[in-house]
């Protein structure tokens, strides 16, 4: 099983500050299958990157992701007010599709 | 537009069974595979398996192999998650997220998803 872990476990930001999230896999994921995922409170998680750097359509451009085999990144160029929630990530190239423990972006 | 509206939330005793549903609507039923997905409260996400909706086929995830069932109705375009012998720890938000692409073999991250289905095992 790959293990995913996440640093920070919570970052503390100012709006229109840029947000880095970090994803380690325990193996590298093939393929780039890695995918990010936002949550907000009481609601289900939403698609953001897959592939580890394809936005699918309606995901604004300030959000991208980049990296490759055991190591990733979300970056957030400029934090608006509604990007403040749970970040996580998940490899999908081998069964079971881990997440990661994510990550809480919250308003300094 | 895809959607995916689950049934609603549950309350049950320890070792009782639950039964989550999942009804699709907005695509072609049979294109893409059901993932379930559940999340304890204040806790993270966890990927419980898979079902095609093509075929039936299923992966599960180790820790559930003989506690859970997932199965597709095609005829009503509606996935099932069963999970038995209910314990205080299965309290969690069940989720089913749809794959984007078909087949054994897809590599996909989860595009779509239901809203969410509580279920609470207590005494």
């Amino acid at each position: 099983e790959t293990v995913l872990t996440q640093s920070p476990g919570s970052l503390s930001l100012s709006p229109g500050e840029r947000a880095t999230l970090s994803c380690r896999a325990s193996q590298s994921v093939s393929g780039s299958y890695l995918a990010w995922y936002q949550q907000k409170p009481g609601q289900a998680p939403r698609l953001l990157i897959y592939g580890a750097s394809s936005r699918p359509t309606g995901i604004p451009d300030r959000f991208s992701g980049s990296g490759s085999g055991t190591d990733f990144t979300l970056t957030i160029s400029r934090l608006e007010p509604e990007d403040f929630a749970v970040y996580y990530c998940q490899q999908y190239s081998s069964s079971p599709k881990t997440f990661g423990p994510g990550t809480k972006v919250d308003i300094k | 537009q895809v959607q995916l509206v689950q049934s609603g939330g549950d309350v049950k005793n320890p070792g009782a069974s639950v039964k989550v549903s999942c009804k699709a609507s907005g695509y072609t039923y049979t294109s893409y595979g059901i993932n379930w997905v559940r999340q304890a409260p204040g806790l993270g996400l966890e990927w419980m398996g898979w079902i095609s909706t093509y075929n039936g086929n299923t992966k599960y995830v180790q820790k559930f192999q003989g506690r859970v069932t997932m199965t597709t109705d095609t005829a009503t375009s509606t996935a099932h998650m069963e999970l038995r012998s209910l314990r205080s720890d299965d309290t969690a938000v069940y989720y089913c997220a749809r794959d984007n692409c078909s087949g054994d073999n897809c590599y996909s991250a989860l595009w779509y998803w239901g809203q969410g289905t509580l279920v609470t095992v207590s005494s």
